[in-house]
């Protein structure tokens, strides 16, 4: 049983307009998220995490948004870049002030068309 | 330059042999991991090692080994036991376990 999911498979956006990349968990012990970059034939890079005392982190063109109640996190990219096609993987964990192991989700392929 | 080398980036081996995959880094982290990825999955913990001479089992070990003699090497080993080893298979370290893992570029292992 997947303890995160990444529900589509696939996203395509419009360069310029707003990119939504979802992920549900269903532990409720979870309270540490990551989202990582991934492209083809290549390591993911990290891209932004966001803790459960937070509902929101931003770093420039990208902002995660973090719902306990729903158990629902997403990653906004605004605007969004024809660079900024690759599969994005979340990523959650339990109690990191602990050191638990992250369990990643199946990731979203996005591509942003010019 | 600090970073997560993997090598080789493609490996080929016949069924039946095992094969040893590299992993180091020279960012002074703690903790080191393999993962594998499998078309349509996530990423799937292999093994882990939050200090240098220990290491545990992921949620996948079975068919594989490792090693954790130095702190910056984190070497794989692929058995002949794993029963599908063909799969794309990640290194990552991060300072401590639980803090943010930085990635290696890979290797594409295919077992014929």
């Amino acid at each position: 049983d997947q303890q995160v999911k990444q529900n589509s498979p696939s996203l395509s956006v419009q360069e310029g307009r707003i990119s939504i990349l979802n992920c549900d968990y269903t532990n409720s012990m979870f309270d540490y998220f990551l989202w990582y970059k991934k492209y083809p034939a290549e390591g993911p890079t990290f891209l932004i995490s966001i803790s459960s005392i937070k509902d929101k982190n931003e770093d420039g063109r990208f902002t995660v948004f973090l719902n306990k109640s729903a158990k629902h996190l997403s990653l906004h990219i605004v605007p969004s870049q024809p660079g900024d096609s690759a599969v994005y993987f979340c990523a959650a964990s339990e109690d990191s002030n602990y050191g638990q192991n992250f369990v990643f989700g199946p990731g979203t392929r996005l591509s942003v068309l010019p | 330059d600090g970073g997560i080398t993997q090598s080789p980036k493609y490996l080929f081996r016949k069924e039946g042999q095992n094969v040893t995959l590299s992993c180091e880094q020279n960012l002074n982290h703690d903790a080191m991991y393999w993962y594998r990825q499998d078309p349509g999955q996530g990423l799937r913990l292999i093994y882990y090692s939050q200090i240098v001479n220990d290491f545990q089992k992921g949620d996948i070990a079975e068919g594989y080994s490792v090693s954790r003699e130095k702190k910056e090497s984190f070497p794989l080993t692929v058995t002949s036991a794993q029963k599908n080893p063909t799969a794309f298979y990640l290194c990552a370290s991060s300072i401590r376990q639980g803090n943010e893992q930085y990635f290696g570029p890979g290797t594409r292992l295919t077992v014929t």
